[in-house]
């Protein structure tokens, strides 16, 4: 069984410019959810997909936007890089939901993004 | 708000001594909660999960947790340590809102090992 993949493992770019990365769900998961850990920090949770549409969203503009494709694979779109995007990105897929079951997620490895 | 506090930063034990990392939760209804391992570079394995039922829950690696609501912990606990444990640990707490506002995380607690 694979595991989530992200696509690039490292990725450098300047202010202003837009990035996209991406994110293959583990088999059998329907649900990407994407989140920004800054160096020496907890993850922070960005948004959600399901069924292609964005179920979740935390506190972060409307420059981070994503997409959910029908093989449940995803991207996470940022315009206008900021210094302040630096970070690593995760990506974590989720199983269908079974009722009275949290959602686990299962994380990928990463993409860490430099915005010089 | 859901929030999550790791009070310790750092953390260093003697190989094969026992373990506990402190985790304390903020949730407004039912938590879900759960233990990862990140090491350096990596991006984040599940250790243990809580979601109901007996509020001691064994995990991967020989890690249990022990969900106390009347404390509002959920501590990590070895009872002793590899070289290979040493790593970023996060502790977080989700709903039963279907993930959509997703994982709220702790700021992480670094553990080292000593020989």
């Amino acid at each position: 069984e694979t595991g989530v993949t992200q696509s690039p493992t490292h990725l450098i770019k300047t202010r202003g410019q837009q990035v996209t990365l991406r994110c293959s769900s583990q088999s059998g998961h329907n649900t990407v959810s994407w989140y920004q850990q800054a160096l020496g920090q907890g993850p922070q949770f960005i948004f959600q997909y399901y069924r292609e549409e964005e179920n979740g969203r935390g506190n972060f503009p409307p420059r981070f936007s994503g997409l959910q494709f029908p093989n449940y694979s995803s991207e996470l779109n940022v315009n206008a890089l900021e210094l302040d995007d630096s970070a690593l990105y995760l990506c974590a897929s989720s199983p269908p939901p079974l009722a009275g079951v949290g959602e686990t997620q299962y994380f990928g490895p990463g993409t860490r993004l430099l915005v010089l | 708000a859901q929030s999550v506090t790791q009070p310790d930063i750092h953390i260093t034990v003697s190989e094969g001594a026992s373990l506990e990392l402190r985790c304390n939760y903020s949730y407004g209804a039912t938590p879900y909660l759960f233990w990862y391992v990140q090491s350096p570079g990596q991006g984040l394995q599940l250790l243990l999960k809580y979601f109901s039922g007996d509020t001691l829950v064994q995990g991967i690696k020989g890690f249990e947790a022990e969900f106390k609501r009347s404390q509002s912990s959920f501590n990590l606990r070895k009872p002793s340590v590899h070289w290979s444990d040493a790593a970023e640990y996060f502790c977080a707490v989700g709903g039963s809102g279907g993930g959509a506002d997703g994982l709220t995380f702790g700021k992480g607690t670094h553990l080292i090992i000593q020989p």
